[in-house]
This record gives C-alpha cells, sequence and structure tokens, in this order.
C-alpha cells in the first residue's frame, strides 16, 4: 500500500499567488481529512469529508482557503491569494469508518513557505 | 469548549530509561483517544487508539492507559530508544451526530532520547 500521497512535498511561492496541494488517499478509505500544522498552533483540522462530501468546514481559517473532493481518489486543498501566515505543513490523511475509531494514516505533508 | 492539554512540554531522557507522558481533556461527548508519534519532517504515526470501555493498549515499548472518569490518558515508553526521540499527540474525538465529529489535538510533548 502506499499510504496517502501528496503533492508538492515542499512549495515556496510570493505573497498573492495562488497555491493548490493535492492529495490521493488511501484506497477503499472513505474519510479524508486535511490539517494545518504549525509551531505556534500545533496540528488543526481544517476541514474533513466523509464519502467525498465535506462534513465540517469550520476549521477552514477564511474564505481564502477551499477544498474539494470531486472523486474517492483525489482532494485539493487550494489558497488564493496566498499571504505569509498561511507558511505551515499541510497534511492530507485518510481513514475508513474513522468515526469507529479506525486508524487514520497522515501523508507526509506538504511544506508551504509564502514569502 | 473541548481541549486537550499534554504534559510536559518537552522532555529530555537517557537512552534506556522510561517516561510517561500525559493528557488531560474536556472533550465531550467523548468517543476516543489515540495516541500519535511524530517524528521531525514527517506525518504523525498511529500508535493507539482507545475506546470509552478501555483503560490500557500496549503497542510494543508503548502503553497508554485512559480513565474515562477523570479524563485523563497516559503513554508510557518503556526502554527508551534514541529512535522514540519524536513528538507525542494525543488527539480526543467527540461524536457530533450521526457521521459527524470533532476532533480535539492536544499540542504535543517533544521527547527527545540522548546516549
Amino acid at each position: 500500500d502506499a499510504g496517502v500521497i501528496q503533492s508538492p512535498r515542499h512549495e515556496v511561492t510570493e505573497m498573492g499567488q495562488e497555491v493548490t496541494l493535492r492529495c490521493k488517499p488511501i484506497s477503499g478509505h472513505n474519510s479524508l481529512f486535511w490539517y494545518r500544522q504549525t509551531m505556534m498552533r500545533g496540528l488543526e483540522l481544517l476541514i474533513y469529508f466523509n464519502n467525498n462530501v465535506p462534513i465540517d468546514d469550520s476549521g477552514m481559517p477564511e474564505d481564502r482557503f477551499s477544498a474539494k473532493m470531486p472523486n474517492a481518489s483525489f482532494s485539493t486543498l487550494k489558497i488564493q491569494p496566498s499571504e505569509p501566515r498561511d507558511s505551515a505543513v499541510y497534511f492530507c490523511a485518510s481513514s475508513y469508518r474513522a468515526l469507529e475509531g479506525n486508524t487514520i494514516y497522515f501523508g507526509e505533508g506538504s511544506w508551504l513557505t509564502v514569502v | 469548549k473541548n481541549q486537550v492539554e499534554q504534559s510536559p512540554q518537552s522532555l529530555i531522557i537517557l537512552e534506556g530509561k522510561n517516561c510517561t507522558l500525559q493528557c488531560n481533556y474536556t472533550v465531550s461527548p467523548f468517543s476516543n483517544l489515540r495516541w500519535y508519534k511524530q517524528d521531525t519532517g514527517r506525518g504523525p504515526v498511529s500508535l493507539t487508539i482507545m475506546t470509552f470501555s478501555e483503560n490500557t493498549k500496549s503497542n510494543g515499548r508503548y502503553t497508554a492507559t485512559l480513565d474515562a472518569d477523570t479524563k485523563q490518558s497516559s503513554l508510557h515508553i518503556t526502554a527508551s530508544q534514541l529512535s522514540d526521540s519524536a513528538s507525542y499527540i494525543c488527539v480526543v474525538s467527540a461524536v457530533l451526530g450521526a457521521g459527524s465529529y470533532q476532533l480535539t489535538f492536544g499540542k504535543g510533548t517533544k521527547l527527545s532520547v540522548i546516549p
């Protein structure tokens, strides 16, 4: 099993540019999560999908952030326009029936720096 | 407000020694509690998951305990190894309704094992 695959692993962009992060969950998983991690705030859940449907997006910081899951094997997190305070590691994770306490598997993260 | 507090923030121990990390939570209604290990520059990896009815669970040299009455959990590491150096994150899940739940993350304990 290839695990959760994220791209890009690292991105440096200028303030105001659009950033798109991509995620391929583990095959067969029906829950997908996007997290953000910073030194100051730790891990924060941004949004999660169940069966491709967004269930809770209350963690999305503002309208500049949007996430989509067009099918069971792909999701994107978009930031437009990006700002320096968006610099963080963004993790995608997936699970099968996470509600019942099954393991949530994380990708290796996308390291975003906005200058 | 749901909260997860971890202590200590950081810890340095000698290789071969045991240590215990603490997690206190105020999450309600409680569904499950997870401990994750996160190596520097990597995504978190699940160590244990415990539901309300479980008060201890082991994964090799890692043993997690849960006291649902006092809302406390601990992660005990036995005979520490250099590879145990990482951040350990406690995550508590609350069930909000059918198909909806909330994950609350602790800020983690950074463990350094030195020779």
